[in-house]
């Protein structure tokens, strides 16, 4: 079964310190995998998308097919980056191809 | 923000009484989706649609309806709505290069 799986609820840094959300994932082919980040009761934003490999707002994610990973990295944390943030996957059944799986979500909380 | 507009922002109803949330896109796109997300659960996709009146279910389908009778309005139905259903809805789209945009949501309340 496809399934996305987010260890932490809850990551607490210091402002300036590196972060690393996890995101494992359970797949059989190629995936497609997605962050998104929501700000406090906003609408969720695309972050970024592994087959694109940009850099948004210094976070950057790499495929690891061989751990089935994709965790999301910041070398300098900031405040302003104090938001849930969701890793998915994008399903390749052909009755749901498209549709995203979500994780559950890790709320990133940045500390001045 | 991808032209996806939701409503209502907010509603507060009974148990036991029907619920119309809409989603409204500018964009023509042919694959929406409605998810509810709740704490602890993330987002659960609840239906589907993959052109006008072509829809299928999601995860957590159960108590809800869809309709979809023309490219821009997605509609989600709660037929009698119970408290289990208290949540926050997101309606998406899916754009050209696959990747889903959201609407604002609703926060809907059921008493």
């Amino acid at each position: 079964a496809q399934r996305v799986t987010q260890p932490e609820k809850l990551l607490s840094v210091f402002k300036g310190a590196p972060v690393e959300l996890k995101c494992n994932y359970s797949y059989s082919g190629s995936p497609e995998l997605f962050w998104y980040v929501q700000y406090s009761r906003q609408r969720l934003q695309l972050l970024l998308r592994h087959i694109s490999r940009e850099s948004i707002k210094g976070f950057t994610a790499d495929l690891n097919k061989g751990e089935t990973s994709f965790h999301l990295k910041k070398p300098f944390a900031q405040e302003e980056d104090s938001a849930m943030y969701y890793c998915a996957l994008s399903g390749q059944s052909k009755r749901s191809q498209g549709n995203l799986i979500f994780g559950k979500g890790t709320k990133l909380s940045v500390k001045p | 923000d991808a032209g996806i507009t939701q409503s209502p922002r907010h509603k507060v109803t009974e148990t036991g009484t029907p619920v119309t949330l809409r989603c409204h896109q500018t964009e023509n796109h042919r694959y929406m989706y409605w998810y509810r997300q709740d704490p602890g659960h993330g987002l659960r996709l609840i239906h589907y649609s993959y052109g006008v009146k072509d829809t299928d279910k999601g995860e957590v389908s159960d108590g809800y309806s869809v309709s979809r009778s023309k490219t821009e309005d997605f509609l989600l139905t709660l037929e009698s709505a119970t408290s289990s259903q208290t949540s926050v809805y997101f309606c998406a789209i899916r754009g050209n290069t696959d990747t889903q945009y959201f609407g604002p949501g609703t926060r809907l309340t059921v008493l």
